[in-house]
């Protein structure tokens, strides 16, 4: 199945630092979702976007839903060591009636205190 | 607390076994989907329904099978005929209304 293209594959940051990571498809969604997953745990959802230009908040994540609704930003500002996780974008095609979940292979954060 | 309960978190698989891994949501959600996760990888699709005595395959459907006869659950039974069945397995379901996708803690399976 398709997967999205998301970057970086993984950073290194400083604590206090801010990280921004984005996913880009050849495809147009409807919906953008942005997750946190710990190793051996389920990912948590962390922002819904629903809208070409939205821009959402959540704490010190941001994330944004491309104009050309193929594309999305996550923001996270001031780093903290419990960021360190893999974060994963997702995009959502509405009413096809079949597999319409794509996933971006995720970044790989490290928070160095 | 609504959410997705995904049990057991650890599963042995002996060779020849079946085994069933469970999915049970409080969400009202008409859609769920299992995933699998190997290391260092994305998530890959292996059965999704999307409402009640309805199931498509996905992208690595062999060796597995599921059935969907409540609308909260959604179990996924890995057979003998899966050959490489060591991963991280993800339940999730999606509401319609707010398309919002929530997962599972996870079952991790290994193979004895």
């Amino acid at each position: 199945g398709q997967q999205l293209n998301q970057s970086p594959q993984s950073m290194f940051i400083q604590e206090g630092e801010d990280v921004s990571m984005n996913c880009t498809s050849s495809s147009i969604f409807n919906t953008w979702l942005w997750y946190k997953q710990e190793p051996g745990e389920g990912p948590v959802l962390l922002i819904a976007l629903y809208k070409a230009g939205e821009l959402t908040s959540n704490g010190r994540l941001t994330a944004q839903f491309g104009i050309t609704r193929k594309d999305s930003f996550l923001n996270i500002s001031a780093s903290i060591p419990s960021d360190v996780g893999i974060y994963f974008c997702a995009g959502l095609l509405r009413g096809t009636g079949a597999n319409n979940l794509f996933f971006g292979t995720g970044t790989r954060l490290t928070v160095i205190p | 607390d609504g959410g997705i309960t995904q049990s057991p978190k650890y599963l042995f698989r002996k060779e020849g076994q079946n085994v069933t891994l469970s999915c049970e949501q409080n969400l009202n959600h008409d859609a769920m989907y299992w995933y699998r996760q190997d290391p260092g990888q994305g998530l890959r699709l292996i059965y999704y329904s999307q409402i009640v005595n309805d199931f498509q395959k996905g992208d690595i459907a062999e060796g597995y099978s599921v059935s969907r006869e409540k609308k909260e659950s959604f179990p996924l039974t890995v057979t003998s005929a899966q050959k490489n069945p060591t991963a991280f397995y993800l339940c999730a379901s999606l509401g319609r209304l707010n398309e919002k996708l929530f997962f599972g803690s996870g079952t991790q399976l290994s193979v004895l």
